[in-house]
């Protein structure tokens, strides 16, 4: 049972505009979340966070909002750009627990 | 500084041999995970070791193992392979325990059981 899913394999987006890519969770002690972004032959690398306390958090290009009553994530990326695609990975952690993560999403962004 | 390395990249096993698997952190990460990725699984957690010991463990058979040595380096073993085991292997290092610190992934062993 997936405690942590993203139900779209993989979204494709023109360059320029908005991408949003969704996760849902199932535990309601997860109390911190993260999204990595991966690329072929390369480790996820850390994106940005947010903490149950806050419902928005937002660095650059990118902002994560949390809807904590829908159990809710999701990651919006504006403008799109090319080296955008990846895999984006969405991961949580209840009280300081290792990691949970989501099975990925494959974002394509267009010329 | 250096990043997070991994070796070997690449390795081809058949089933019922065993294979271990080498992670150097970070220069003073103290912190070591393991991770199993496979096609539509996401990442799944195998454990962490911290200052030599582990800390957490997930939801592995018994034929996945691991230890750490004094200088943060590790490695992760697995016996008896099935076809099943065939995954990228990640290893993450943080300074500290996570989740509150940023964990940085190595770019992963990539395990092929015929």
């Amino acid at each position: 049972d997936q405690q942590v899913k993203q139900n779209s394999p993989s979204l494709s987006v023109q360059e320029g505009r908005i991408s949003i890519l969704n996760c849902d969770y199932t535990n309601s002690m997860f109390d911190y979340f993260l999204w990595y972004k991966k690329y072929p032959a390369e480790g996820p690398t850390f994106l940005i966070s947010i903490s149950s306390i806050k419902d928005k958090n937002e660095d650059g290009r990118f902002t994560v909002f949390l809807n904590k009553s829908a159990k809710h994530l999701s990651l919006h990326i504006v403008p799109s750009q090319p080296g955008d695609s990846a895999v984006y990975f969405c991961a949580a952690s209840a009280q300081g627990q290792n990691f949970v993560f989501g099975p990925g999403t494959r974002l394509s962004v267009l010329p | 500084k250096a990043g997070v390395t991994q070796t070997p990249r690449y390795l081809i096993k058949t089933r019922g041999q065993q294979v271990t698997l080498s992670c150097s952190p970070i220069s003073g990460h103290r912190s070591v995970s393991w991770y199993q990725q496979t096609p539509g699984q996401g990442l799944q957690f195998l454990f962490e070791y911290f200052s030599e010991t582990q800390r957490n463990k997930g939801n592995f058979p018994g034929r996945f193992s691991g230890r750490q040595f004094s200088n943060s380096r590790s490695e992760m073993n697995v016996s008896t392979l099935e076809l099943g085991d065939s995954a990228l292997y990640l290893c993450a290092s943080s300074l500290e325990h996570p989740p509150y610190n940023e964990q940085f992934f190595g770019p992963g062993t990539r395990l092929t059981v015929l």
